[in-house]
């Protein structure tokens, strides 16, 4: 069974860039047609999602983030990974990875179903 | 972006009860839509996807219904383990959004 596990620093100072790594086990990155996300959620408030990659390459962002929003894939190392540039205390959140697939019977995408256990990120000086 | 009014956002019940939960969305989005459980410190749980199909290893006690704008999560018999924050997501349209959030509590 896949499992996906978040790292990197939990404190982060203002202006600076967040980056967060997430290994998959239990199976190929490259295997399947599958796509990875990052989805946040601050303290006591609801999820936002931030943007996929296929490991072609191909990306989705939210456009609330896009302009400091960078995912990137490393096949050899089964991780994908988050930057988050110019961060402010808006963005302290709990950062979940996930995975979901892109198949026929869900019409294209479906949604993520294996979610890593999230990892706290504070901005703070 | 496509936006999803989720409601209510708090729901006192009991053990047993049969409790729905709505989520309506700004524009239509045929059944591209998902349902998830979150429990306290815990990664959201896939519940349903495409409106109504129940993820594998779900209990038959959930389910989904509805597309195009209108959407609805029921749990026919509520148990002690359901107690817990329920999320509709779209994934018809970039950005994917989330509803606001549905906390199940102990009437």
């Amino acid at each position: 069974q896949v499992q996906l596990q978040e790292s990197g620093p939990g404190l982060v100072k203002p202006s600076q860039t967040l980056s967060l790594t997430c290994t998959v086990s239990g199976g190929s990155i490259s295997s399947g047609s599958y796509y990875w996300s990052w989805i946040r959620q601050p303290a006591g408030k609801g999820l936002e999602w931030i943007g996929r990659i296929y490991t072609s390459g191909s990306t989705n962002y939210n456009p609330s983030l896009k302009s400091r929003v960078t995912i990137s894939v490393d096949t050899s190392k089964n991780q994908f990974s988050l930057k988050l540039s110019s961060v402010t205390a808006a963005d302290t959140a709990v950062y979940y990875c996930a995975r979901g697939d892109h198949t026929s019977y869900c019409g294209g995408d479906c949604p993520p179903d294996y979610w890593g256990q999230g990892t706290l990120v504070t901005v703070s000086s | 972006a496509i936006w999803m009014t989720q409601s209510p956002s708090l729901l006192s019940a009991s053990t047993g009860d049969r409790v729905t939960i709505s989520c309506r969305m700004s524009q239509g989005i045929s059944s591209y839509l998902a349902w998830y459980q979150q429990k306290p410190g815990k990664a959201p749980e896939l519940l349903i996807y495409a409106a109504s199909t129940l993820q594998s290893g779900v209990p038959s006690r959930f389910s989904g219904s509805g597309s195009g704008t209108d959407f609805t999560l029921t749990i026919s018999c509520l148990q002690s383990e359901d107690f817990a924050t329920y999320y509709c997501q779209q994934y018809y349209s970039f950005p994917w959004t989330f509803g606001q959030g549905t906390k199940v509590e102990i009437k």
